[in-house]
């Protein structure tokens, strides 16, 4: 039978326009998030974390939001550039510092870029 | 300073070989994850090492799969015999404890084509 495959969500934006990327984390135990980039052919590529004692953690061009509330994560990404097509990972971990080392990866989102 | 470095890149053999891939982590590094990607089930974590010794390998998929870290600079994932349904990209990250950061690095994949 034909096999079926995680559907990825899919956002779109212009060139230069800020890109907003959500994800709902499901273990409120959690304390430590993270995001990676995933080009086609590459590895997962980090590119910001947050602990849960944060609500928020800036980068260069990135922002992630964390509400703990609704168990919910953003990635913002200033001034979308064509190098910023991927897909994008949010992951979850409980208990990193000291030993713990699951991180939990959700199904992803595909960032497209239009010039 | 080199990234992870996984081997081979792709990997193409039939059903019922043996199929080794290996994986050199970061330099320093403390920690080793084995993860798998495919269409349906997203990136899930295989099993993982702490300095040469494994920790959880309860993500392993059956005693087909067998992974080893004879050293802190090496890792092998094996799978005896292969299987069409092995088919994936498998990728190799690590991690160091110390240094305030829980990030995991990874390297490029290996993808592994069961015929």
């Amino acid at each position: 039978g034909e096999s079926v495959g995680l559907h990825l969500p899919t956002l779109s934006v212009q060139e230069g326009d800020n890109s907003i990327i959500n994800c709902a984390y499901s273990n409120s135990a959690s304390d430590y998030f993270i995001w990676y980039k995933q080009e086609s052919g590459k590895g997962p590529q980090f590119i910001i974390d947050i602990r849960s004692n944060m609500d928020k953690r800036q980068g260069q061009r990135v922002t992630v939001l964390l509400n703990k509330t609704v168990k919910h994560l953003s990635l913002q990404i200033a001034a979308t550039q064509p190098g910023d097509s991927a897909v994008y990972f949010c992951a979850e971990g409980r208990g990193l510092t000291g030993g713990g080392n699951k991180l939990t990866f959700g199904t992803g989102t595909q960032l497209k870029v239009e010039l | 300073d080199a990234g992870v470095i996984q081997s081979p890149r792709h990997e193409v053999t039939e059903m019922g070989q043996e199929v080794t891939l290996r994986c050199k982590p970061i330099s320093g590094h403390d920690y080793l994850f084995w993860y798998r990607q495919t269409m349906m089930r997203g990136l899930e974590l295989l099993i993982y090492f702490n300095n040469n010794v494994p920790i959880d390998d309860s993500g392993m998929p059956e005693d087909r799969f067998s992974a080893k870290m004879p050293n802190a600079s090496f890792s092998t994932l094996k799978i005896q015999p292969s299987e069409p349904r092995d088919s994936a990209v498998y990728f190799c990250a690590s991690r160091r404890l110390a240094g305030g950061t829980d990030t995991q690095y990874f390297g490029p994949g290996t993808r592994l084509t069961v015929l």
